[in-house]
């Protein structure tokens, strides 16, 4: 079958780091891709994995192996905008299908 | 503000209305899905459009009838829908459907409610 396990919520303080982790189980394997979503909004691409290891863009890092199926996001400097639904997904085998996890609610405290 | 547009932004219509949501991608993407959202659930996949042609339809009733006039345009004609397809649709388009074309984009999506 099919899985995505995210922790479901989670809570940090403003200036902290968090990190929000994913495992997966899916038939085939086309990149691990991380959103946020603000409550009423669309969700908003943060990154891409495709190959193992760290990749990085400003106050967020992504992190992916395949061997282990496994990925996190990392949240450096939290500011309360912050504050979201983050979602992890996979592309699976059927070409342009996202395989969504249940999404990790991050409140971020002053 | 998002690359993909969609419109309206709200709609509300009854059960035996017939309307249509709009998106609309200047981005060059050959690859464009619908998908709906409940709240507090993730986006759930209804179809998929690969160079104009509809690649997936995950069993979505047939109330639900996608069009994709040309490659920046995909349309959702809604028919007869039912109380629980109340929900946000969401469009959003890729370069491809392949590995490495990805990601997507989401437009900011309709939010529909059904009287």
């Amino acid at each position: 079958g099919q899985n995505i396990d995210q922790p479901t919520e989670m809570t940090a303080t403003e200036g902290a780091i968090v990190q929000i982790n994913c495992t997966y189980q899916t038939s085939g394997f086309n990149g691990l891709f991380w959103y946020q979503q603000h409550a009423g909004e669309a969700p908003t691409f943060l990154s891409y994995n495709v190959l193992d290891g760290l990749e990085e863009k400003g106050r967020f890092s992504s992190f992916l192996s395949r061997s282990k199926g496994y990925s996190y996001l990392l949240l450096k400097e939290l500011q309360m905008k912050d504050s979201a639904s983050y979602l992890c997904a996979v592309g699976g085998n059927q070409g342009g299908k996202l395989i969504f996890g249940q999404g990790t609610e991050l409140s971020v405290k002053p | 503000d998002t690359e993909v547009t969609q419109t309206p932004k709200h709609l509300v219509m009854g059960m035996t209305n017939k309307k249509s949501l709009k998106c609309e991608q200047h981005m060059g993407h050959r690859a464009m899905y619908w998908y709906k959202q409940k709240a507090k659930k993730p986006p759930e996949l209804m179809f998929v459009y690969s160079y104009e042609k509809l690649s997936i339809n995950e069993s979505v009733p047939s109330r639900f009838s996608p069009e994709c006039p040309n490659s920046s345009l995909l349309n959702l004609h809604l028919h007869a829908l039912q109380p629980e397809d109340s929900a946000l649709y969401l469009c959003a388009s890729s370069h491809g459907m392949g590995r490495g074309s990805q990601p997507q984009h989401f437009g900011d999506g309709t939010r529909l409610s059904i009287l």
